[in-house]
């Protein structure tokens, strides 16, 4: 148990719809990464915050959205879905700002399917 | 961050030690050589890191080169359970998408 919790375990939509994926990172880390892996595009990340703040942007499409609360867990909203964006949604923690980044704690994953 | 090249897949026997290699022959000076693993749709799983220096921990051995252009991860004792994708990944302190980059890594089959 990496101590990363991630809410839904799955989820089922339709194209055109709109959800939002959760995650509480481990107790005292204040950064945050979201990473998307599909079948063909292996893990990608798409974005870090560390304490609020939006830190690192990767390949995080336009329709894609994230945010982190003060309480530090952090919410992925992907909107206008589509049948691509079926994919495992990793979010992982540390406790550091980047630069060296060290360890990444991941969750165990939301497994989105769009149909 | 540099790139990596590691083979797509590799077989172990059960009990064996695992040898896991992995080239980055364009690494910079202060650039961490890093390992993951990941068990079949799990999360990604941090194993070891370096510099330059050999590191070991309750996991696993990293044993990078002098000139730092390639590495090898060690499973000293494999077992069924160490069957994952091994992803090398190297990493510069600061600059750029804090994110690691994961490669397509190696699919290392254990087996009994």
């Amino acid at each position: 148990d990496s101590g990363v919790t991630q809410t839904p375990k799955h989820l089922i939509t339709a194209t055109g719809q709109r959800v939002t994926l959760r995650c509480s990172p481990r107790s005292g880390d204040l950064s945050v990464y979201w990473y998307q892996q599909s079948l063909d595009q292996g893990l990608q990340f798409l974005i870090q915050y560390y304490n609020g703040e939006e830190r690192a942007k990767g390949n995080i499409l336009e329709r894609f959205s994230a945010q982190q609360f003060p309480d530090l867990h952090s919410e992925l909203n992907l909107s206008s879905l589509e049948l691509g964006d079926s994919a495992l949604y990793f979010c992982a923690s540390n406790p550091l700002a980047g630069g060296h980044t060290g360890e990444l704690f991941f969750g165990e994953g939301s497994r989105l399917t769009v149909l | 961050d540099a790139k990596t090249t590691q083979p797509p897949s590799m077989d172990c026997a059960e009990g064996r030690a695992a040898n896991l290699p992995c080239n980055h022959s364009t690494i910079s000076g202060n650039e961490y050589v890093y390992w993951y693993r990941q068990i079949h749709s799990q999360g990604p799983q941090y194993i070891i890191h370096g510099l330059k220096n050999n590191e070991t921990n309750e996991m696993a051995s990293l044993i990078i080169t002098e000139d730092r252009k390639s590495s090898t991860l060690i499973l000293p004792h494999a077992t069924l359970r160490d069957t994952a994708v091994y992803y090398c990944i190297v990493r510069s302190p600061g600059g750029g998408a804090d994110g690691l980059t994961f490669g397509k890594g190696t699919h290392l089959i254990i087996q009994p």
